[in-house]
């Protein structure tokens, strides 16, 4: 039973056209997360959302943004995507407590983005 | 900042072997560290961490404040080991994560 799905698994889109993924859970967690992972490199947290709250990461480019419109479901919008945005895009969620601050984050099986 | 690294990118041994996969990493305060594990046509999953200081598929890490790393042992790898493995780091209050660039395992018969 999958518990983050993340949709669609592949993504192509062209140059400059806009393109929305989209991730779900159903563990009721607070904290929602996306990380880009480029071939070779480290995930890298692009943003996340604690309850509503949006909170961006310091590079995470102005391209990239996100939506979270109730708790199950997070989307990743990116306006306008370069060759350089092809990656794979993870989305991760967690049940953040006041303490201890940290829970287990529960990745989905990610969207790998190809931009022509 | 926080920094996690991870030496090796790929990382072959036969089946029986012991095998250690490094993690170094840089942070002022007392971290958290974690491996995270990822299986063929897997998602990205939590392995190990080390406040648990359990032993989960014959695997152990001891966090060493000293020289700043959490390797990752076991004693005798199987070829169901063979995965990409990740350390991560979580400092102070702050519940986000901090992902090395990930060892390649891959477990020989």
């Amino acid at each position: 039973d999958a518990m983050v799905i993340q949709n669609p698994r592949y993504q192509v889109t062209q140059f400059g056209k806009p393109v929305t993924l989209s991730c779900s859970q159903t563990l009721n967690h607070n904290v929602m997360y996306w990380y880009q992972q480029k071939s070779s490199q480290a995930p890298k947290l692009l943003f996340h959302y604690y309850d509503k709250d949006f909170n961006n990461e310091a590079d995470t480019p102005d391209n990239f943004q996100s939506r979270r419109p109730n708790t199950s479901f997070c989307f990743l919008d990116i306006r306008s995507p370069g060759l350089g945005d092809a990656a794979m895009y993870l989305c991760a969620t967690s049940r953040v407590e006041r303490d201890p601050p940290y829970n287990e984050q529960f990745f989905g099986p990610g969207t790998r983005l190809t931009v022509l | 900042a926080q920094r996690v690294t991870q030496p090796e990118k790929l990382l072959s041994v036969f089946k029986g072997a012991p095998v250690e996969l490094k993690c170094n990493y840089s942070y002022s305060g007392s971290p958290e560290l974690f491996w995270y594990v990822q299986y063929s046509r897997q998602r990205l999953q939590l392995l190990l961490r080390h406040i648990s200081r359990e032993s989960i598929k014959g695997f152990t890490a001891d966090l060493n404040k000293g020289e700043t790393s959490f390797h990752l042992k076991k004693p005798f790898a199987q070829e169901e080991d063979s995965a990409m493995y990740y350390c991560a780091l979580r400092g102070g209050s702050n519940y986000k994560l901090t992902f090395g660039k990930g060892t390649l395992l891959t477990v020989n018969p």
